[in-house]
């Protein structure tokens, strides 16, 4: 079985531009939830996606959006990016909530210049 | 919102040694708590979790207690290897239906040969 997937894996922007990142879920599963990580920080829950429909969303302005398919595939955009916007970026994908276990992708590591 | 405290940040054990990390918990409401562990540039990855109705669980080296009564939860690695050398986080989920994760800010375990 396929882990989760996601593109790309590195990305160098600067600021003021977008960037879209996707992810990939194991077959099956429903839920998708993206995580900034940053050094400082740790991991920050950005939002969730449950069949096609956002259930939960973190506490980040509305520059960080995202989108959910209708094969669980999603997407996330961060516009208008600011060299705080720097960081790894998770996808993590489970059956049905966050409280299946969670499977992480590997990450796309974003830097903002 | 939910808010996690993990310490230590940093720990260095010899290899053989037990090492052990601890995390509080501020919502009473929480009732499932993972522990996952993320190797260098790779996604966290799961190891062990706990529901709030169960004190303990072990598999093989690996042990979690939780204490519901203090809001406080521990994970206990015994006879460390090299190869547990990773950052490991805790987090917390409220009961409250398909809640965010809250994630502690991550324990740098490293084990000297």
């Amino acid at each position: 079985k396929a882990g989760v997937t996601q593109t790309p894996r590195y990305l160098i922007k600067t600021r003021g531009q977008q960037v879209t990142l996707s992810c990939s879920p194991i077959s099956g599963h429903r839920s998708v939830s993206w995580y900034q990580q940053t050094p400082g920080q740790g991991l920050q829950f950005l939002f969730e996606y449950f069949s096609e429909t956002q259930r939960n969303k973190g506490n980040f302005p509305g520059r960080f959006s995202g989108r959910q398919f209708s094969n669980s595939r999603s997407e996330m955009n961060v516009s208008t990016l600011e060299l705080g916007d720097s960081a790894l970026y998770l996808c993590a994908s489970s059956y049905r909530d966050t409280k299946n276990i969670q499977y992480f992708g590997a990450g796309t590591r974003l830097s903002v210049l | 919102g939910e808010n996690v405290e993990q310490h230590p940040s940093t720990l260095s054990v010899q290899e053989g040694d037990s090492a052990v990390i601890k995390c509080t918990y501020s919502d009473s409401a929480s009732n499932y708590f993972p522990w996952y562990k993320q190797e260098l540039g790779k996604g966290p990855q799961l190891i062990i979790d706990i529901r709030s109705n169960v004190g303990e669980k072990k598999d093989q080296r690996i042990a979690v207690t939780l204490n519901k009564t203090a809001k406080h939860f521990s994970l206990h690695i015994t006879e460390t290897q090299p190869e547990d050398s990773a950052v490991y986080f805790c987090a917390a989920t409220s009961s409250g239906g398909y809640q965010k994760v809250t994630f502690g800010t991550g324990t740098k375990l490293q084990v000297i040969p």
